[in-house]
């Protein structure tokens, strides 16, 4: 069993809707977890950052972090065709740094005009 | 733009070949990541380097090494390379050791190995 499972999707929704993203893990010790966007020939770019449980809201994106299931989630409201992307989930032990993050292997979300 | 410079874009070789790919981070972070992407494998953690010294290694295969120099720039040099080292090469930084976790990625390496 792989440490952190995505769905690779590809997941297509129309433009306006609620996209909910999510990965599951099985190392307990993970304390820190984000959420990275990737456009097509990109680098990764944070997007959400959360430490253990709860919710953490930016603008039209939600993360939620729940620990006694190890599962984490990403909601987008009003999806825009602009976040038609691949969304990686990413965890650590640590700030991030000392371990390295421990990413899933993503999901390709495609907003349909 | 994230600040972070890595060359070359692409590059072709052959089986048993080796390669040296560069990182520049971005101004003032003296941490240099290193991770692999692959379809199959998807993003994973090589090698830190924080301020010149090796911080923390992860699943870095013997025949790759790396090194941060003394103005931070970074080099990862890949050789007796396999058909299954073609993959997507990113550089990322952070401003230090242990921080919220944000890195900044470089737009990467592309290597083909034929």
């Amino acid at each position: 069993q792989k440490e952190v499972e995505q769905d690779p999707g590809p997941l297509s929704v129309p433009e306006g809707a609620i996209v909910s993203l999510n990965c599951t893990y099985s190392n307990s010790a993970f304390q820190y977890f984000m959420w990275y966007r990737q456009y097509s020939r990109k680098g990764p770019e944070l997007l959400m950052y959360t430490y253990s449980s709860g919710n953490k809201e930016d603008g039209r994106f939600t993360a939620q972090v729940d620990k006694s299931s190890k599962y984490i989630s990403l909601f987008i409201r009003d999806s825009q065709p602009s976040d038609s992307a691949t969304y990686l989930c990413a965890m650590s032990e640590s700030g991030g740094g000392a371990d390295g993050l421990t990413f899933g292997k993503g999901t390709h979300l495609i907003i349909q005009p | 733009d994230s600040g972070v410079t890595q060359t070359p874009k692409h590059l072709i070789t052959a089986t048993g070949q080796r390669v040296t790919l560069r990182c520049s981070p971005r101004s003032g972070d003296l941490s240099v990541y290193w991770y692999q992407q692959s379809l199959d494998q998807g993003l994973q953690f090589l090698i830190q380097y924080y301020n010149g010294e090796e911080r923390a290694k992860g699943n870095i295969l013997e025949r790759f090494s790396a090194q941060q120099f003394p103005d931070l720039h970074s080099e990862l040099n890949l050789s007796s390379l396999e058909l299954g080292d073609s993959a997507l090469y990113f550089c990322a930084s952070s401003v230090d050791q242990q921080n919220t976790g944000e890195l900044f990625f470089g737009e990467g390496s592309r290597l083909t190995v034929l």
